[in-house]
């Protein structure tokens, strides 16, 4: 079974505050991708990592790629009542052709003014 | 770029009605479209794989005879719920697959249809 392990489940922190989200799993993908999500509505995709290794910001946010390619983490600096949603990660492996995505169990995150 | 439509974005039905949803992508091509069902504050499980042209990939435990998946053109593919119920009562997302993408496991995702059965 594919499983992509996403902790913590639930973050409730305050404004300024500064966060990590994981997404760990004993399978390599080969793209990983995070997705916020605010209540009803559908999932945005903030970015997506395909190297081993590999660091991308987007502002406040820092994504890393585990080396091996099996997990990744999102940073949040000085978080903001703004940040506050569900965040998913989803992880493709290369050797189906589907484009299927096995996604984490998310993390609810809230950010308190 | 990498819009994708769903409609309605509400539904409210009567139980042993049938209800289609809607997902387009507007501004590219999808050979390939997902289906996800969400509860609250849960991640998002997916029922099926639509490609246009063929039958629908559904997942373990999907019932394939109850939601019915059609992927007519590159740009559209319905969900119809039959026979809906109250546990049917649900978010369902749908997510597409650029078509030019080839290699990439991006999905763009709808803005998500809010079932309730009566």
């Amino acid at each position: 079974t594919q499983l992509l392990e996403q902790s913590p489940q639930f973050l409730s922190i305050q404004e300024g505050e500064n966060l990590t989200v994981y997404c760990n799993s004993s399978s390599v993908f080969s793209s990983l991708q995070w997705y916020r999500q605010e209540p009803g509505e559908g999932p945005v995709l903030l970015v997506t990592v395909v190297t081993g290794g590999e660091v991308k910001k987007l502002k406040r946010l820092t994504f890393q790629f585990g080396d091996a390619r099996k997990d990744s983490s999102l940073h949040i600096t000085a978080a903001q009542p703004g940040d506050t949603g569900l965040y998913l990660c989803a992880g493709a492996h290369g050797s189906s052709n589907t484009g299927k995505l096995i996604f984490g169990q998310g993390t609810t995150l809230q950010v308190k003014p | 770029g990498a819009v994708v439509s769903q409609h309605p974005s509400r539904v409210i039905c009567k139980s042993g009605t049938s209800v289609k949803i809607e997902c387009r992508s507007l501004d590219f091509q999808a050979t390939t479209m997902f289906w996800y069902r969400q509860f609250p504050k849960q991640s998002l499980m997916l029922m099926a794989t639509s490609n246009e042209g063929s039958k629908a990939t559904y997942e373990q435990g999907v019932e394939k005879d109850k939601f019915l998946i059609n992927h007519a053109s590159l740009t559209l593919s319905t969900l119809t719920v039959t026979s809906a119920h109250p546990e049917d009562s649900s978010f369902y997302i749908c997510s597409a697959r650029d078509r030019s993408g080839q290699g990439s496991y991006e999905q763009f995702f709808g803005p998500g249809t809010r079932l309730t059965v009566l």
